[in-house]
């Protein structure tokens, strides 16, 4: 069974400039997580789709990140414009249950390290 | 609101030594509690959970956790130390009221020395 899959893996970018990440999570699980995590501190939940609508977005920035799940399987995050503080591993996860049951394990991704000078 | 306190952030053993990883955490509902193990340049894998019933959970690679409610604890541990043990270690609550939402620890780096 393929993992979850995210690209690209390392992004350096200059600060006000946008970019977006994608992740495509494992074939059949319904609910989609995005995590940021800053170096020395444990992930942080951005936001938490449950098929394509949204469940949990109240720690997202959302003067500057944005994010969409089409179809419900795919994912792209988008930062626009970057500041110096977004520099962070941002993990994607997923898992079965439509009901994001509570107990049902995340999956993780390799994530993406965004590196903004 | 839930949180995550791992003591250390970062633990050196010998190999073959116990592993002690330490995590407490609060909650004003029943918490469910996870251990999750990332080796660089990888993405997190589930050690192991406990939800309900046995408080003593067994997980992958050896590791084992104990819930105590009284204590407010959840401390991973591993009886022998393996060089490839070495990886950063996450400790993690959510609830039934939180939709899945994981609340993680800073983390503790485990080093094994030869």
């Amino acid at each position: 069974e393929a993992g979850v899959a995210q690209s690209p893996r390392y992004k350096i970018i200059e600060k006000r400039q946008s970019v977006a990440f994608w992740c495509n999570p494992i074939s059949g699980h319904a609910t989609l997580y995005w995590y940021q995590q800053i170096l020395g501190q444990g992930p942080k939940l951005l936001i938490q789709f449950q098929n394509n609508g949204v469940v949990d977005d109240s720690q997202l920035p959302k003067d500057r990140f944005s994010a969409e799940r089409l179809k419900g399987v795919d994912s792209t995050l988008k930062i626009q414009p970057a500041k110096l503080e977004d520099s962070a591993v941002y993990l994607c996860a997923s898992s079965l249950n439509p009901g994001g049951t509570f107990t049902d394990t995340q999956y993780f991704g390799p994530g993406t390290r965004l590196t903004v000078l | 609101a839930q949180s995550v306190t791992q003591l250390g952030s970062h633990v050196s053993v010998s190999e073959g030594a116990l592993v002690l990883l330490r995590c407490n955490y609060s909650s004003s509902v029943p918490p469910y509690l996870f251990w999750y193990v990332q080796y660089p340049n990888q993405g997190l894998q589930l050690l192991l959970k406990y939800t309900t019933g046995a408080t003593l959970v067994k997980g992958i690679n050896g590791f084992e956790a104990e819930f105590k409610k009284s204590e407010t604890s959840f401390h991973l541990t591993k009886p022998s130390a393996h060089m490839s043990d070495a990886a950063e270690y996450f400790c993690a609550v959510t609830s039934y009221n939180q939709g899945g939402k994981l609340i993680f620890g800073q983390g503790t780096e485990l080093s094994v020395k030869p």
